[in-house]
Parts: structure tokens; C-alpha cells; sequence
């Protein structure tokens, strides 16, 4: 079945690195979203990305969205406490709304 | 606030026991998805409704059965609880079932099997 796959599980990085997670999907996707859980929170939307090579920003966050729309990115630049947190990346199975989201990135960052 | 109401927030039960959680979706919102987290683990799709339809069903178990109700609000209701079935489960909607819509998600409602 479809898959959607983000490495890495955890990453911890001191405040003011920089932080990647990368999203791969075994099937090529319509459009992908990116989701954010804070510790003992709910994941919350982010973005959503549709083109192929599409680029977007929030602040410090730049998503990108694979030429052949099979995996995405996820870049935090000077990353702060605020940050912290899980980050899931997920693709649609279908067309119901259906979303398959990756084991998601956890995110640390040590002040 | 996502406008995604889950209750309870928290349920302790034993083995063997029967739960139901209750899901209310954003205002205007036609469909209801369900996940289970378990610890240090993805969100798992177990099932979705629309407008009161079963509309996708993802790994969910034959013990788990859900609904949406004419009101829109939906359940998930969990039998045969084993232990395994300790996990968070939430409950997100959006706005219509087809395809690059964003879920909302709710709190969620933390199941511990004891």
C-alpha cells in the first residue's frame, strides 16, 4: 500500500541551528501537507504545497515540494524553543481526504 | 482552538470494556476522520465520514466501529478493549471529503487500558 516515510525520527539541534525534515511518498502525490504537534498538543496545519518545485515560506520555515511530487522538505532556519515539537508530514490516499501521514520528525532544541 | 471538540479528555478503563468517544466537527465542516497515536508513534488513520456516510476506512479493527450522526458529530466506539488499545485518539475534520483539504484537529481523548 501507499507510503509515507520521514527521516529523521528525532533530531536534536542547539538554538540557532538550522533543522531538515525530508518526506518521501512510494507513490507520486497530488499535493502535500505538513502538520505540526506540539509536546502534549494536537497536530495543527502548516501548509500545504500542490506544484511540482513549488517553494513556499512561513518566516523561518521554507517547504518544498519535490520535482516529481514524490517527496517534500522541510527546512527551519536559526531554529528557537518555540519550535519544538513533532513534525508530520502527510499526502492524500484517493480523493476522499483521506491523508497517510508520515511517522513524523521530533523535533528538540536546547536553549 | 481548532473548533474540534473531543470528549472526555481522558478515559481509564480495564480490559475487556467497552468506551465511546465522541467527536463534534468545526461549524460547517461535513467530514470526520479518526487516528490513533500511540506513543512515539504516527498518527494512524483508522476511519473517515462524510455527511453522515462511511467515506474511507483505513487498518481500523473489527472491535472499533464508528459513526456520524445527522447533527454531524461522530463517534468511535471501542470494544473488547485490550491492553494495546492504550493510545490518544484523535478526531479531526475538514471542510468537504475530497481531496487538499487541511484536517482540523481535536484535543483528543487519551485511552488507558488497565
Amino acid at each position: 500500500g501507499q507510503q509515507v516515510m520521514q527521516i529523521p525520527q528525532y533530531q536534536h539541534v542547539q538554538e540557532g541551528e538550522d533543522f531538515t525534515t525530508y518526506c518521501n511518498s512510494s507513490t507520486t502525490l497530488s499535493n502535500i501537507q505538513w502538520y505540526k504537534q506540539r509536546p502534549g498538543g494536537h497536530p495543527v496545519f502548516l501548509i500545504q504545497l500542490v506544484k511540482s518545485g513549488e517553494v513556499k515560506k512561513q518566516k523561518r520555515l521554507t517547504f518544498q515540494f519535490g520535482e516529481a511530487k514524490k517527496n517534500s522538505s522541510l527546512h527551519i532556519t536559526a531554529t528557537q524553543t518555540t519550535d519544538v515539537g513533532t513534525y508530520f508530514c502527510a499526502g492524500p490516499s484517493g480523493n476522499t481526504g483521506k491523508l497517510i501521514f508520515g511517522q513524523g520528525t521530533t523535533l528538540q532544541v536546547k536553549p | 482552538d481548532s473548533g474540534v471538540t473531543q470528549t472526555p479528555k481522558h478515559l481509564i478503563t480495564a480490559t475487556g470494556q467497552r468506551v465511546t468517544l465522541r467527536c463534534s466537527p468545526r461549524s460547517g465542516d461535513l467530514s470526520v476522520y479518526w487516528y490513533q497515536q500511540s506513543l512515539d508513534q504516527g498518527l494512524q488513520f483508522l476511519i473517515q465520514y462524510y455527511n453522515g456516510e462511511e467515506r474511507a476506512k483505513g487498518n481500523i479493527l473489527e472491535r472499533f466501529s464508528a459513526q456520524q450522526f445527522p447533527d454531524l458529530h461522530s463517534e468511535l466506539n471501542l470494544s473488547s478493549l485490550e491492553l494495546g488499545d492504550s493510545a490518544l485518539y484523535f478526531c479531526a475534520s475538514s471542510g468537504f471529503g475530497g481531496e487538499g483539504q487541511p484536517q482540523h484537529f481535536g484535543d483528543g481523548t487519551r485511552l488507558s487500558i488497565l
